[in-house]
Parts: structure tokens; sequence; C-alpha cells
């Protein structure tokens, strides 16, 4: 069956600090995958997605960044943080565009 | 616009007591809608996937329905642990490209 890791599960970084957050998939090949922002009151926000490998779509132009070194891995970096990058962040995967995304349980990230 | 809507914001029931979430949408190129249940400080779990109209999914004490420009989930003799909140997402397809567009979710609590 397919699972996806995501992790830390909570971050506390200082304004200006590097961002490197983590995400696998298994037991899939060539999943879609995912990076999505959820505030508080707010629907989830997509932030960038991928078809496959070294292909990133950015959604909201922003301080941050994703790449996917291999099938199943999206990272999301950001060089210098900001205060508004605090937030819950999800990762997901699916098997086509079109179908059910599958979410990690995310990173609280509180930047101070 | 392309818009999702979920009402009520919070609910609160008795055990048992059975009620409706609703999730309106006006969007362009829908392609499916989706309902995910998120509990407190995890990433949203899928529970349906809604394709056209007059189509409905069962799962337990949930039944979703969808029509043109509205999906319900309905709740029967809920319990404790039903408590969360229910987000509903709508996919859309723009020249190709699909895009999931989320609404802000109904918070649930089922009291004993």
């Amino acid at each position: 069956s397919q699972t996806i890791h995501q992790w830390p599960a909570t971050l506390v970084q200082p304004v200006g600090s590097p961002l490197s957050l983590e995400c696998t998939v298994e037991g899939t090949s060539n999943p879609n995958l995912y990076w999505y922002r959820q505030a508080a009151g707010r629907g989830l926000q997509l932030l960038f997605y991928s078809v496959g490998i070294g292909q990133i779509s950015s959604e909201v132009p922003q301080n941050l960044s994703a790449s996917r070194p291999q099938d199943r891995q999206f990272i999301l970096s950001s060089k210098k943080l900001l205060l508004s990058d605090s937030g819950f962040y999800l990762c997901a995967w699916s098997v086509t565009p079109n179908t059910e995304a599958f979410f990690g349980q995310g990173t609280r990230l509180t930047v101070v | 616009e392309d818009q999702v809507t979920q009402s009520p914001e919070a609910l609160r029931l008795q055990e048992g007591e059975s009620s409706s979430l609703n999730c309106s949408y006006t969007v362009s190129g829908l392609r499916g809608l989706f309902w995910y249940r998120q509990d407190p400080g995890k990433g949203p779990e899928f529970l349906f996937t809604l394709y056209s109209a007059g189509e409905e999914k069962e799962k337990e004490r949930l039944k979703a329905t969808l029509t043109k420009k509205e999906s319900f989930l309905h709740i029967t003799a809920p319990k404790p642990e039903d408590s969360a909140t229910y987000l509903c997402a709508v996919l859309r397809s723009t020249s190709g490209t699909y895009k999931y567009i989320f609404g802000t979710g109904t918070r649930l609590k089922v009291l004993a």
C-alpha cells in the first residue's frame, strides 16, 4: 500500500534562517506531488505541484521554492524565512492530476 | 471567480443527532468533488470522490451527494469520534491543467 512521510512534525525557526521540509512517498511510481499551506480559517493554498522529476510548477510567487530530486521525494525550501511563512505545511500525492490527493501528517512551522 | 463555500462553519450535535454539511461551489470546468476529514494537527484524510451530479457515496455513518451546484455530507447518528473538521475540494480543469480548490471546512463537534 502507498504511504506518505513528511517531516519534521513541528519546527520553530528564527526569521532569516533557511528551511527544508522533506516529503517522500512509498508504494507508487511517478506520483503527482503537491505542497500546500493551511492557515487558520482559510482553505488549503496550493504552493507547488510536480508531475515528474525536476518538473515544478509554482502557484503563488513567494519566499519559498520546491524541488523534486527523485521520483518520490519532494522538498520545500526557503533561503531566508519571514514571519509570514509561519503555518501548517502539507505534502500530498495523487496517482494522476485528476484524482484524489492523499496527504501527509503536516509540519507546523513557526517563524520567530 | 472560482469559489468553494462550506456551511456551517461550526456545528455541534448530540450523539445520534443526524445532520448535513454543505459545500457549494462556483467553478468552471468541474472535474470532481472531494470530501476530507481533518483531525486537529493532522493532515486531511480522504473520504469520498464524486464526479457527476446525482452521484452518491457512503461510508459507515457518512453519505456524500452531489448536484450541479453543491454537495452535501450527511452524517447519520453521529458518534463523538466523528468530531473533526470536514473539508470539501473541487477539482477544476483549465486548458488541460488541473487544480484543487478547497473550502475552509466545517468544524463538527459531537457531544456524548
